[in-house]
């Protein structure tokens, strides 16, 4: 089993829409959680943290599931420019190594 | 502020050959890492060094070889090039275990 899964997509919406992506961890004792976005043929660019009681970035937000073991992304109103791939990422066992999940491929059509 | 910064950009290596590749940052982080991505397979880490004098092995570290030993450079090092080894590589650092990286733009190799 990998250690973080994500369903790659594509996630084909429309301008304003919200839009939801999931993403599952294999190990209980993950403490730390993060979303990046990914431009094609760019480096990954941190997004945003993942807290255990949720946080809101403008119009993004995450939430933490410990029970269910997942993490989402919740992005409101979207633009053209959040077009892009979306990397979740969870710490190991040892908390020094972090694995990254496959993306998932978000376009956002006019 | 440059952040992170890898070279060369792009390397074309024939099967067998050697070659470094080349990172820096000047942020004084400490924790620094290198990873590569293939096509449908994610990031990977390779190696990773939480100070000066320290490095460890990510989960795929065969064929490679890092030093460090200043806080600014983590160099990674390939010494028999195999087509296995064509990929992506991205180093990034951070200032602490749980904090989030920073990546460098990236170095495409294609080992022929």
């Amino acid at each position: 089993r990998k250690e973080v899964e994500q369903d790659p997509g594509p996630f084909n919406v429309p301008e304003g829409a919200t839009v939801a992506f999931n993403c599952t961890y294999s190990n209980s004792a993950s403490q730390s959680f993060f979303w990046y976005r990914q431009d094609c043929r760019k480096e990954p660019k941190l997004l945003m943290s993942v807290y255990s009681s949720g946080n809101e970035d403008g119009r993004f937000t995450a939430q933490l599931n410990r029970a269910s073991q997942y993490i989402s992304l919740l992005i409101r109103d979207s633009k053209l420019s959040d077009s892009a791939t979306y990397l979740c990422v969870a710490d190991g066992p040892t908390g020094n190594q972090f694995y990254f999940g496959t993306g998932t491929s978000l376009t956002v059509i006019p | 502020n440059a952040g992170v910064t890898q070279t060369p950009k792009f390397r074309i290596l024939k099967i067998g050959q050697s070659m470094t590749l080349q990172c820096a940052q000047d942020m004084n982080h400490n924790y620094m890492y290198w990873y590569r991505q293939d096509p449908g397979m994610g990031l990977k880490l390779i190696y990773y060094s939480v100070g000066a004098g320290i490095t460890d092995k990510g989960e795929v570290p065969n064929g490679y070889n890092v030093s460090r030993s200043t806080t600014e450079d983590f160099p990674l090092r390939l010494e028999l090039a195999a087509p296995s080894q064509t990929s992506v590589y991205f180093c990034a650092s951070s200032y602490s275990r749980v904090g989030g990286y920073t990546f460098g733009s990236g170095t495409r190799l294609t080992v022929v």
